[in-house]
C-alpha cells in the first residue's frame, strides 16, 4: 500500500527550528517528485516546497531561505528543515507525492495525514 | 498566497448538480497546464478527486467530473449526496518565477 506518515510537529517559539519527517512506504521517495504543502488553521492549502527526482529543489517565496527540503534514500524518508520560524508558519504540514507521468503536469497523490506546527511564545 | 480563485461556498439539495469554478491566469491554467481537484473532508487530509482536467482516479464516483477552458476550470458534482459535503481545491502548475504549484482558494460545498 502506498502511504506517507509525517512526524515532528509541535509547539516551537518564534525564531526556533524544527525538522519534519515523512516516511514513505509502497514506493521510493528518490524516484519520485516529493512536496510539502501546508494549511494554516481555518485556511486553504499553500504549496511550500518540492524536490524532484533529480534532486532539484524549489520553495515558495514565503519560506525561501528559511526552509530546506531533503530526502534520505536509506530511510525512504522526506524531510523539511524549518528555521527562523514565525507565527505565520503555524499550520498543518502535509507531505505528498507529486505524480508526473510523461507529458502530464504533476498532481499530488497520496497525501500524508499531516503534522501540526504551532509557532508561539 | 493563492493565485487560483474559487467561490467560497456553493450549496445544493441532495440529488442536485453543483459546479465549482477555478479561475487562473496566463501563467498557469491559461498557459495550458493541467488542472487537478482535491476533496478535503472535515478533519482529514486532502484526497485526489480529479487529475489531468477530467480524469477520475480509481474509486472516485462518476458523479464527479472536471473540465477546462481558457484560463478557467470547473468541477461538477451531479446527484449531490450528503457525504459530498467537504472543501474542494483546484491545483495547477505555474510558470512564474515565484511559484511552481498553485492551489485554489477553496470552496465549501454544503448539502442542504
Amino acid at each position: 500500500e502506498v502511504q506517507l506518515v509525517e512526524t515532528g510537529g509541535g509547539l516551537i517559539q518564534p525564531g526556533g527550528s524544527l525538522r519534519l519527517s515523512c516516511a514513505a512506504s509502497g514506493f521510493t521517495v528518490t524516484s519520485n517528485y516529493m512536496s510539502w504543502v501546508r494549511q494554516a488553521p481555518g485556511k486553504g492549502l499553500e504549496w511550500v516546497s518540492v524536490i524532484y527526482s533529480g534532486g532539484s529543489t524549489y520553495y515558495a517565496d514565503s519560506v525561501k531561505g528559511r526552509f530546506t527540503i531533503s530526502r534520505d534514500n536509506s530511510k525512504n524518508t522526506l524531510y523539511l528543515q524549518m528555521s527562523s520560524l514565525r507565527a505565520e508558519d503555524t499550520a498543518v504540514y502535509y507531505c505528498a507525492r507529486a505524480l508526473s507521468p510523461v507529458g502530464e503536469d504533476p498532481w499530488f497523490d497520496p497525501w500524508g495525514q499531516g503534522t501540526l506546527v504551532t509557532v508561539s511564545s | 498566497q493563492s493565485v487560483l480563485t474559487q467561490p467560497p461556498s456553493v450549496s445544493g439539495a441532495p440529488g442536485q448538480r453543483v459546479t465549482i469554478s477555478c479561475t487562473g491566469s496566463s501563467s498557469n491554467i491559461g498557459a495550458g497546464y493541467d488542472v487537478h481537484w482535491y476533496q478535503q473532508l472535515p478533519g482529514t487530509a486532502p484526497k485526489l478527486l480529479i487529475y489531468g482536467n477530467n480524469n477520475r482516479p480509481s474509486g472516485v464516483p462518476d458523479r464527479f467530473s472536471g473540465s477546462k477552458s481558457g484560463t478557467s476550470a470547473s468541477l461538477a458534482i451531479t446527484g449531490l449526496q450528503a457525504e459530498d459535503e467537504a472543501d474542494y481545491y483546484c491545483q495547477s502548475y505555474d510558470s512564474s518565477l515565484s511559484a511552481h504549484y498553485v492551489f485554489g482558494t477553496g470552496t465549501k460545498v454544503t448539502v442542504l
